[in-house]
């Protein structure tokens, strides 16, 4: 069954810093999509990234890269130049494309990493 | 693109009471999700229409929840006899579900039931 694990519940970081949040996920199909979100107070869950399973391309949006380790089943997200308004929690996701084409019926979120950025 | 909309942003009902919840997808996206978060349970996924045919609703309570989505321009998320336990942020999403895709959320429903 489709699994995604982010280890760390929390994470801090001075402003100006660089930080790295980890996700390892498990699947059986060949062709998902990796997505990040920021969930804000408000509950709102902003898009930030995606990485497809098929794509080798370093994936980067902004002051936001991941690497893709698709042989360990591992995406790090990487920000960069920590600003105090990335704080926030931030949640990793699986989608898988099945085997007919068609895609899954959710996305499979990890438990998330809260991040402080300290002024 | 005003991106994913749904209302109203926040609402309170008494319990007993029932709740209907909107979601307006993005035009053009054939894929509509329904997720809720709370601190408990995190996120959590209820529904998932494609071309407004129900594709998977395992996440949804068997009683009292319902969603619809009667055209391509809207999907509802109706609770009925609303129970303190249904309080959440109920997130509404929309994509289309091709290869190369992302998925965009609303900026959600905030349900208190008192």
């Amino acid at each position: 069954a489709e699994k995604v694990i982010q280890v760390w519940s929390t994470a801090s970081r001075q402003e100006g810093e660089e930080l790295t949040l980890d996700c390892s996920y498990e699947t059986s199909q060949v062709l998902y999509h990796l997505f990040w979100y920021k969930h804000l107070l408000s509950g709102e869950m902003v898009f930030l990234i995606r990485q497809t399973s098929s794509s080798t391309a370093k994936e980067r949006s902004g002051r936001y890269s991941v690497v893709f380790q698709k042989s360990l089943k591992s995406i790090s997200l990487i920000i960069s130049a920590l600003q105090p308004d990335d704080s926030g929690k931030y949640f990793c996701a699986l989608w898988e494309l099945m085997n007919t084409g068609g895609l899954s019926g959710k996305l499979t979120f990890g438990e998330g990493t809260q991040v402080t950025v300290i002024s | 693109n005003a991106g994913v909309i749904q209302t109203p942003r926040h609402k309170v009902t008494g319990k007993g009471q029932e709740a209907t919840l909107w979601c307006e997808p993005i035009s053009g996206h054939s894929a509509v999700f329904w997720y809720r978060q709370t601190i408990v349970q995190g996120l959590e996924f209820l529904t998932y229409f494609r071309n407004q045919a129900p594709i998977d609703d395992s996440g949804m309570p068997k009683e009292r929840f319902s969603a619809q989505m009667p055209n391509q321009s809207h999907s509802t998320l109706k609770i009925q006899s609303t129970q303190p336990q249904d309080s959440a942020v109920y997130l509404c999403a929309s994509s289309t579900p091709t290869a190369n895709t992302e998925v965009f959320f609303g900026k959600g429903t905030r349900l208190t039931v008192v």
